[in-house]
């Protein structure tokens, strides 16, 4: 879906750099999430993100920051990158509405990350 | 918080077969249940998705069914495609309160010729 992108795609870092992930929305929902997801272990949650002035951590948030920049724009910090950091990451943005709507989330391609 | 199990880990049917996949939630609050769909090296998708106040759904070849009272739901694909091969997540949310997706840890379905 080019509605979300993810920049970059492809990063090879080393242990201790700082690293930032971006994602970017023309879908103008209100709520962008994103992902980390290892082999056997599914998407996990890392943060989230409802609007601009609302930021949760989700069930993975230690090692990790994130900024809302504005609504279209929802980026992922590494301070300080670890080997086990490595994994294919994903932002997601949802067309939520309403307690009685559905949640449906539209990811972005991912970018693949590898501390050495 | 949400706990949602999925099994099996891998499944391989032959074209035409139907494949099932499980998955149990631990919330009974969660009253949405998504399904997704990843190619390999691609996003995952949304396929299906049921509300909790609905026991079965069905789109072409696949269908979901949910117990609300088992806390499980079902993803069902029938007269299996070459193209069916992929990675398929459940997930769960209580779209009443923080709505944020649960994932399982995912199914490989490979089917064959």
């Amino acid at each position: 879906d080019a509605d979300v992108t993810q920049t970059p795609r492809n990063r090879i870092t080393k242990t201790g750099k700082r690293i930032m992930l971006e994602c970017s929305q023309t879908k103008g929902h209100d709520r962008m999430y994103w992902y980390r997801q290892d082999p056997g272990l599914g998407l996990r949650l890392i943060y989230y993100s409802f609007d601009v002035k609302d930021i949760n951590k989700g069930e993975i948030s230690d090692g990790y920051s994130v900024s809302r920049q504005a609504q279209a724009k929802f980026s992922l910090s590494l301070e300080s990158a670890i080997p086990n950091q490595t994994a294919l990451y994903f932002c997601a943005t949802s067309d939520f509405v309403a307690v009685s709507s559905t949640d449906t989330q539209y990811f972005g391609p991912g970018t693949r990350l590898t501390v050495l | 918080g949400e706990n949602v199990e999925q099994h099996p880990s891998t499944l391989s049917v032959q074209e035409g077969d139907s494949a099932v996949i499980k998955c149990t939630y631990s919330d009974s609050a969660s009253n949405y249940f998504p399904w997704y769909k990843q190619e390999l090296g691609k996003r995952p998708q949304l396929i299906i998705d049921i509300r909790s106040n609905v026991g079965e759904k069905k789109d072409q070849r696949i269908a979901v069914t949910l117990n609300k009272t088992a806390k499980h739901f079902s993803l069902h694909i029938t007269e299996t495609q070459p193209e069916d091969s992929a990675v398929y997540f459940c997930a769960a949310a209580n779209t009443g309160t923080a709505s944020k997706l649960t994932f399982g840890t995912g199914t490989r379905l490979q089917v064959t010729l």
